[in-house]
């Protein structure tokens, strides 16, 4: 199976501060990569699909980079209703739709 | 308007089977590219995916759980079921469907359903 390391497992910023988050494949995935936000008591939103495709509607402030390994999710400038937990997940192998651990962000 | 909603039992014994229903609307599972697959998430914990149905029937399962899982559906009543026998307490969770277009991404959720395992 594929594993999926995200880092860090939290962090806290300030609004109006750039927030990174990494994730990293345990082999090739390509592109293969999607990232979602996950509030409180609610469902997982997917925000960017294919390691750097933003989602219609998902605010520019969200990106995605990356490929083959290692991918990045950054938010430009860290708004209040950004507080969540956001889960990075491969699909180029379908034995195995692996997320990663995910990463709290909270305000500062 | 695509929507998923979750249905089941909120509480099941040790070692019981877990039958959970997916009632979806907005789309056709017969649609060339439409999945729906099977989340669960432990409180407090990750996401870990379980199962998906595509369009032609085709099914996949979690390596380390396809032993105990059966994915089924019924595109004439637009329902996904998932069957988990041998039901542990560590498979208390919060059980999700998801819409999972072209086996890729997860782009519409249902609300959840909590399942609890407790004698």
């Amino acid at each position: 199976d594929i594993q999926m390391t995200q880092s860090p497992s939290s962090l806290s910023a300030s609004v109006g501060d750039r927030v990174t988050i990494t994730c990293q494949a345990s082999q090739d995935i390509s592109n293969y990569l999607n990232w979602y936000q996950q509030k409180p008591g609610k469902a997982p939103k997917l925000l960017i699909y294919d390691a750097s495709n933003l989602e219609t509607g998902v605010p520019s402030r969200f990106s995605g980079s990356g490929s083959g390994t290692d991918f990045t999710f950054t938010i430009s400038s860290l708004q209040p209703e950004d507080i969540a937990t956001y889960y990075c997940q491969q699909y180029d192998n379908l034995l195995s739709l692996t997320f990663g651990g995910g990463t709290k962000v909270e305000i500062k | 308007q695509v929507t998923l909603r979750e249905s089941g039992p909120a509480l099941v014994k040790p070692t019981q089977t877990l039958t959970l229903t997916c009632t979806f609307s907005g789309f056709s599972l017969s649609t060339s590219g439409m999945c729906v697959s099977w989340v669960r998430q432990p409180p407090g914990k990750a996401l870990e995916w379980l199962a998906l149905i595509d369009w032609d029937d085709d099914k996949y399962y979690s390596t380390s759980l396809k032993t105990r899982l059966t994915i089924s559906k019924d595109t004439s009543k637009n329902q996904v079921v998932l069957t988990m026998t041998n039901m542990d307490p560590v498979d208390t969770a919060t059980y999700y469907c998801a819409r999972t277009f072209n086996l890729q991404n997860f782009d519409y959720w249902g609300q959840g359903t909590l399942v609890t395992v407790s004698s």
